[in-house]
């Protein structure tokens, strides 16, 4: 039972161009959520993170939004960089499950320039 | 500061086999986290420890997988006998206390065949 959600395998755009990255989870108990992002041959690394008392967190090209009641996230990264291609993992926490994070299956992101 | 290291970088194992993978994570982390990818799907949870106890065991797939972590430093993750399944990526994490973002490790492929 998959309780984080990235529904879209891989996502492709243009230089320049907005990335929006989409996640869902189901367990309402997460009360904070990051995002990661992984090059090949690497571990995951942090990206940015949002804790569910917010709705949005931004950091330089990366915002992440969060909306509790549809129980989703996304992370928008303005403008895309060629460098910006990688996996992109999201992540959820919740107390209850002693803060381990569980992770999504990722999105492919290509940044074509 | 040194990362969180792990080795072998990738294994190659007869299935019936044993492998150890190490961790070493940030000096000073006292949460220690294993994370297993198979096949290109979520990055799953396998356990915690903080310093050398284990916390959370409840995703270590079966009695094949030993973790230790004597002295709350490093840490091995022994698989015997291998199985075709155990193929993937193993990540190790670490954190310090309390704190929700995770630094991962390379990883450590391993291929039974």
């Amino acid at each position: 039972d998959q309780q984080v959600k990235q529904n879209s395998p891989s996502l492709s755009v243009q230089e320049g161009r907005i990335s929006i990255l989409n996640c869902d989870y189901t367990n309402s108990m997460f009360d904070y959520f990051l995002w990661y992002k992984k090059y090949p041959a690497e571990g995951p690394t942090f990206l940015i993170s949002i804790s569910s008392i917010k709705d949005k967190n931004e950091d330089g090209r990366f915002t992440v939004f969060l909306n509790k009641s549809a129980k989703h996230l996304s992370l928008h990264i303005v403008p895309s960089q060629p460098g910006d291609s990688a996996v992109y993992f999201c992540a959820a926490i919740s107390k209850e499950y002693g803060n381990k994070l569980v992770f999504g299956a990722g999105t492919i992101l290509r940044v074509k320039s | 500061e040194a990362g969180v290291t792990q080795f072998p970088s990738h294994s190659v194992i007869e299935k019936g086999q044993t492998v150890t993978l190490r961790c070493d994570p940030i000096s000073g982390h006292d949460n220690l986290y294993w994370y297993r990818r198979v096949m290109g799907k979520e990055i799953k949870f396998l356990l915690h420890f903080v310093k050398e106890s284990k916390q959370d065991e409840s995703g270590m797939p079966n009695n094949r997988f030993l973790a230790e972590r004597t002295g709350g430093t490093y840490s091995t993750l022994k698989v015997q006998p291998a199985e075709l399944e155990d193929s993937g990526v193993y990540f190790c994490a670490s954190s310090s206390s309390g704190a929700n973002v995770l630094t991962f490790g390379a990883g450590s492929r391993l291929t039974v065949l």
